[in-house]
């Protein structure tokens, strides 16, 4: 089945440490993108991706980087400079003028 | 700028009642997509319903309902009978069609309904 992966499901990082989600899909998506959710919040966008090996920061990329190596893949990581990364974080794919498909997300908290 | 309003945070019902959730966008565009999404506790975004700007007819699905009104910049969704099941936080947006295909969220509604 198509769809959108993203892995781990949750993930625990210590202060000062950076993770890498990963975001996977098989849908052929031209674009991809990585939003993140607080609680009792909306989503805001961090990065996004038109085409392989190209990526735009979104309204909050301060602290984040991606890479689109791959048509199917747009990994986030977290630096160390993302002062308050625990969040939801959520991975979507589209067609350049098509609707979303959402990953499953991935709940990241600092320990 | 574009921007999506839903200024209910949380709403309570009991089992079968109706329930409205509002939401009010901004866009100088004047083609545009608006979006309903369902977020289940389990976390993923369920799509509901996709709306262009031009398209201003009443949509009714099931026990779910939209009523997009331009003149206002409101797009409200109203759920009949709602169940137990539909509890969840409900999502507004609307696509930025100057810069690129990005989502604008809105804050999200909480609806609880109580058996």
């Amino acid at each position: 089945d198509g769809g959108i992966t993203q892995s781990p499901k949750y993930l625990f990082r210590k202060e000062g440490q950076n993770v890498t989600l990963s975001c996977e899909q098989n849908l052929n998506h031209d674009a991809m993108y990585w939003y993140r959710q607080d609680p009792g919040q909306g989503l805001r966008l961090i990065y996004y991706s038109q085409i392989v090996n190209d990526f735009q920061k979104g309204d909050i990329a301060e602290g984040y980087s991606v890479s689109r190596e791959k048509k199917e893949s747009f990994p986030l990581t977290v630096t160390s400079a993302q002062k308050n990364p625990t969040a939801f974080y959520l991975c979507a794919s589209s067609f350049s003028t098509g609707g979303y498909t959402f990953g499953s997300g991935t709940r990241l908290t600092v320990v | 700028a574009q921007k999506v309003t839903q200024a209910q945070t949380e709403i309570s019902v009991v089992e079968k009642e109706d329930v409205t959730l509002d939401c009010v966008y901004e866009t100088r565009d004047t083609t545009y997509y608006l979006f309903w999404y369902k977020q289940p506790p389990s976390g993923e975004l369920v799509f509901l319903i996709r709306r262009n700007s031009f398209d201003e007819q009443n949509e009714i699905s099931g026990r779910y309902s939209w009523n997009f009104q331009k003149s206002t910049s409101s797009f409200n969704f109203t759920i009949t009978a709602s169940q137990v099941v539909d509890s969840a936080v409900y999502f507004c947006a609307l696509i930025r069609n100057n810069a690129g295909n990005m989502l604008t969220f809105g804050g999200g509604t909480r609806l609880m309904v109580k058996p």
